[in-house]
Order: C-alpha cells, then sequence, then structure tokens
C-alpha cells in the first residue's frame, strides 16, 4: 500500500510561469490537506479538501493560488505567475476521515519549488 | 486564531544529555500531535495525546500533554546523533486540518 505519493518532487520554474504540484493521496483516504514549508521552518497550513469540495482554504492566498481535489485523479495545487517568495517546500499529507480528534495525517515526501 | 509555540527554535546539545521541548498555546486542543522530520522528507508521527495529563513514552521520548490541554512537552532522555532533525508539534484545529508550531531543530554532536 503505497503511502502518499507526491511530484514532482523538484521543480524549478522562472517568475511568471505556473506551477503545479500533484498529490495522490493514501488508497482509501479521501481527504487531503496542503501545507507549505520554508527551510527550518514549521508547516503552514494552506488548504485543507474532501473529494470535490473544499473545506477550508483559509490559509491560501488570495491572487494566484489554487487547489482542487477532482472525483478522480490526484489533487493539484496551482500556483500562477510564480514569483521567487513562493520558493519553497510544499506538502501534501492524507487522512482517512477528517474532523477533529485523533485521526492520523500521513504526510508525503513534498514538491521543492524553486523560483529562479 | 489557534496558535501553538514551541521552543527552544535550536538546540545543539552532546551525546548523552537530556533535553525538554515545550509546545505552549493558549487555545485548547482536542489532541496535541509530535512529529519527527528529516531534511528531504515529510514530518512522520510519533505520538498523539488526546487526555490531559496524559503521558506516553516511545523509547528514550517521553510526551506530556498539559492538565487543561493547551500544552505538552517531549523529553527525550541520553539523546543520541540518530535522534538529530526537526521535531514539531501539531494541533487540531476547529476544522479538522493540523496547526503546526514552527518546529526545533535539534542536534546531537557525537
Amino acid at each position: 500500500n503505497a503511502g502518499v505519493m507526491q511530484n514532482p518532487r523538484h521543480l524549478v520554474r522562472r517568475r511568471g510561469q505556473e506551477a503545479r504540484l500533484r498529490c495522490s493521496p493514501m488508497k482509501g483516504h479521501s481527504h487531503v490537506y496542503w501545507y507549505r514549508q520554508l527551510p527550518e521552518e514549521g508547516l503552514k497550513f494552506m488548504v485543507y479538501l474532501q473529494k470535490e469540495n473544499i473545506i477550508d482554504e483559509s490559509g491560501m492566498p488570495k491572487e494566484r493560488f489554487s487547489a482542487e481535489f477532482p472525483k478522480e485523479g490526484p489533487s493539484i495545487l496551482r500556483i500562477q505567475q510564480v514569483v521567487r517568495g513562493d520558493s519553497a517546500a510544499y506538502f501534501c499529507a492524507s487522512s482517512l476521515a477528517g474532523g477533529t480528534g485523533a485521526n492520523v495525517l500521513t504526510f508525503g515526501a513534498g514538491s521543492r519549488l524553486t523560483v529562479l | 486564531t489557534q496558535l501553538l509555540e514551541q521552543s527552544p527554535q535550536f538546540l545543539s546539545i552532546q551525546e548523552g544529555e537530556n533535553l525538554t521541548v515545550y509546545c505552549n498555546s493558549s487555545s485548547v486542543f482536542s489532541s496535541l500531535q509530535w512529529y519527527r522530520q528529516e531534511p528531504g522528507e515529510g514530518p512522520v508521527l510519533l505520538v498523539t495525546v488526546v487526555t490531559g495529563g496524559e503521558v506516553k513514552k516511545l523509547k528514550r521520548l517521553t510526551f506530556q500533554f498539559g492538565d487543561a490541554r493547551k500544552d505538552s512537552s517531549l523529553h527525550i532522555t541520553a539523546a543520541q546523533p540518530g535522534d538529530t532533525g526537526l521535531y514539531l508539534c501539531a494541533g487540531r484545529g476547529n476544522t479538522g486540518k493540523l496547526i503546526f508550531g514552527q518546529g526545533t531543530t535539534l542536534q546531537v554532536k557525537p
């Protein structure tokens, strides 16, 4: 049973280009979370999705960033017109169920975006 | 806004020493989790504490959840170089998302 799969692991983009990061959750998991991390810092919540629905996007910048988790296929985090400040590691996590309590999140290995 | 503050941010110690990492909040959390992250990898769950006052042990690691469920600590006994990494506490927020502290970078020198 494969874990959370993220691709690409490394992505280099020039300013103004688009970045698309993909996340395939663990088999059977219908809840996906995206986080962003700068070097030697904690993870900053971006968005929480359940199949075809955005549950909480309070951490998403209002412009240029979007996320989706379609009925079929992986979750996609899309960053349009990237700027140097978007350079970071982006982590995806999935869980079997959402809500409160001690439900376990399993993290992927991350996608490292570098904007030149 | 629910926030978690971790201290210290950086810790460099010699092999064999003991250490404690703290995770504090002004908010109550239904549960707190501790993760360890190595360079180039995602965080890996170490433990979940749910009940106020709960103490859990994982070999040389001892985790405690405060009575009021607003704080937690991680104590490592006789640290080893293999313990080196970024330690993160996280609490479950109102909508189900995990809220992370800023992390503690631990370096254990042989």
